[in-house]
């Protein structure tokens, strides 16, 4: 996806061990969000970033941290990964807010075992 | 509640036919109704999106639709292709704050056989 890019792709961790993604973009928006997709449900809000330094929960932001020091780029952190948070990660950008157009990621497949 | 639900969960046509998916909202204050289309593997790419005041919008073969007064949309594809095979996404946004929200639908699984 253009101007997008999550890393890594895959990753399989163990229960109880840190996890950082990572989302970096070139489009210089100010908005950057976190979702997470699994089976049966639509896809869900972490956390987002209004800014550098900016940050807000999302509505499942329970064991999750984020970071923001640069504008192109957004930090997701599992302190400690357990298996309910196996899922795909989509990393999301927007010039002008939720409102407004969207540009998502390639998304990060995360399995803790 | 605000929720966005699709229909059907899955569908499975014949290359070259027609379809419809269907999604209805209950969001409220509504700012704007997009639908996108996800190929496994990979993140969601938008095909439309539209505003209270827009009844209709294409993008090729794709034509959604949207009723605000009965809070329903449509996507419309027009003879289908393989590429089409994919996981079609609605999601509603309101206006709700100055950031707004979106609520996304669990979405509806096209596939396209030979």
């Amino acid at each position: 996806d253009a101007g997008i890019t999550q890393s890594p792709r895959h990753k399989v961790t163990e229960t109880g061990t840190p996890v950082t993604l990572r989302c970096h973009q070139t489009e210089n928006h100010r908005y950057m969000y976190w979702y997470r997709q699994d089976p049966g449900h639509g896809l869900r809000l972490i956390h987002y970033s209004y800014g550098v330094k900016d940050t807000d929960k999302g509505e499942v932001s329970d064991g999750y941290s984020v970071s923001r020091s640069k504008t192109e780029d957004f930090l997701l952190t599992l302190e400690s990964a357990t298996s309910s948070q196996t899922s795909v990660y989509f990393c999301a950008i927007s010039e002008a807010g939720q409102s407004y157009g969207y540009t998502f990621g390639s998304g990060t497949r995360l399995t803790v075992v | 509640k605000n929720q966005v639900e699709q229909s059907p969960q899955s569908l499975i046509i014949l290359e070259g036919k027609n379809c419809t998916l269907q999604c209805n909202y209950t969001v409220s204050p509504f700012s704007n109704l997009r639908w996108y289309k996800q190929d496994t593997g990979r993140g969601p790419v938008s095909l439309t999106i539209m505003t209270f005041s827009e009844n209709t919008k294409s993008n090729g073969r794709y034509t959604a639709t949207l009723d605000a007064d009965t809070k329903q949309s449509s996507l419309h594809i027009t003879a289908s292709q393989l590429s089409d095979s994919a996981s079609y996404i609605c999601v509603v946004s309101d206006r709700g704050s100055t950031l707004g929200r979106l609520y996304f639908g669990r979405g509806t699984q096209l596939t396209v056989w030979p």
